[in-house]
């Protein structure tokens, strides 16, 4: 039971390149979430998916996309990364409603140039 | 609007001491509150939970955290710091009902002196 896992570990870069953020539970979860981390400001949410084929914006999602592909994966993409986009990614899921407890992945450290 | 207020982004005790995290949040309707606790290089993990049933919530590894409706307080303690409780701990509140969003504090990073 490897709960969530997240690809890749560390990426780097340049502005303007895309990129797609892979996450994967094996735990039966409905919800996924992508947040990202910035020192100083705690957690920002920035994609969920309440159930397999449904996704909504969180606080904080100008310039990225996601996809539910099916219960086990969600992902994100950056189509054209900018600096701003520099941060540390977290996938996180729940069995179902959002203020349940959340099961996060390692996260992915993304570092745009 | 939902939130929640960490005091202190750095605390530091010595080994063997009391471990006092505080919290304050902001919520119209009744919470869910939680603690999550962040090692270097990991995502983040329960600590606990409040979701309206006992105020005084015990979690993992001995810490505990007590819901105070009258001060929207809901600190995070430990008796005793051991070296292994270095990390960034994470306050957040959810509104309960419904399909409601989580909103996490800044984090506190807490260091342990040997």
């Amino acid at each position: 039971n490897a709960g969530v896992t997240q690809t890749p570990k560390f990426q780097v870069l340049k502005t303007g390149q895309s990129m797609t953020l892979q996450c994967a539970q094996d735990m039966n979860h409905n919800s996924m979430y992508w947040y990202r981390q910035d020192p100083g400001m705690g957690l920002r949410l920035i994609y969920y998916s309440a159930s397999e084929g449904t996704t909504d914006k969180g606080e904080v999602p100008n310039g990225y996309n996601v996809s539910r592909l099916n219960k086990r994966e969600f992902s994100l993409r950056l189509e054209s990364a900018a600096p701003s986009q520099t941060s540390v990614y977290f996938c996180a899921s729940s069995a179902t409603a959002i203020q349940e407890t959340q099961y996060f992945g390692p996260g992915t450290r993304l570092l745009v140039l | 609007a939902q939130s929640v207020t960490q005091l202190g982004s750095h605390v530091s005790v010595s080994e063997g001491a009391l471990v006092l995290l505080r919290c304050n949040y902001s919520s119209s309707v009744p919470p869910y509150l939680f603690w999550y606790v962040q090692y270097p290089n990991q995502g983040l993990q329960l600590l606990l939970k409040y979701t309206s049933a006992a105020t005084l919530v015990k979690g993992i590894n001995g810490f505990e955290a007590e819901f105070k409706k009258s001060e929207t307080s809901f600190h995070l303690t430990k008796p005793s710091a051991h070296m292994s409780d270095a990390a960034e701990y994470f306050c957040a509140v959810s509104r309960s009902g419904g399909y409601q969003k989580v909103t996490f504090g800044t984090g506190t990073k807490l260091q342990v002196i040997p």
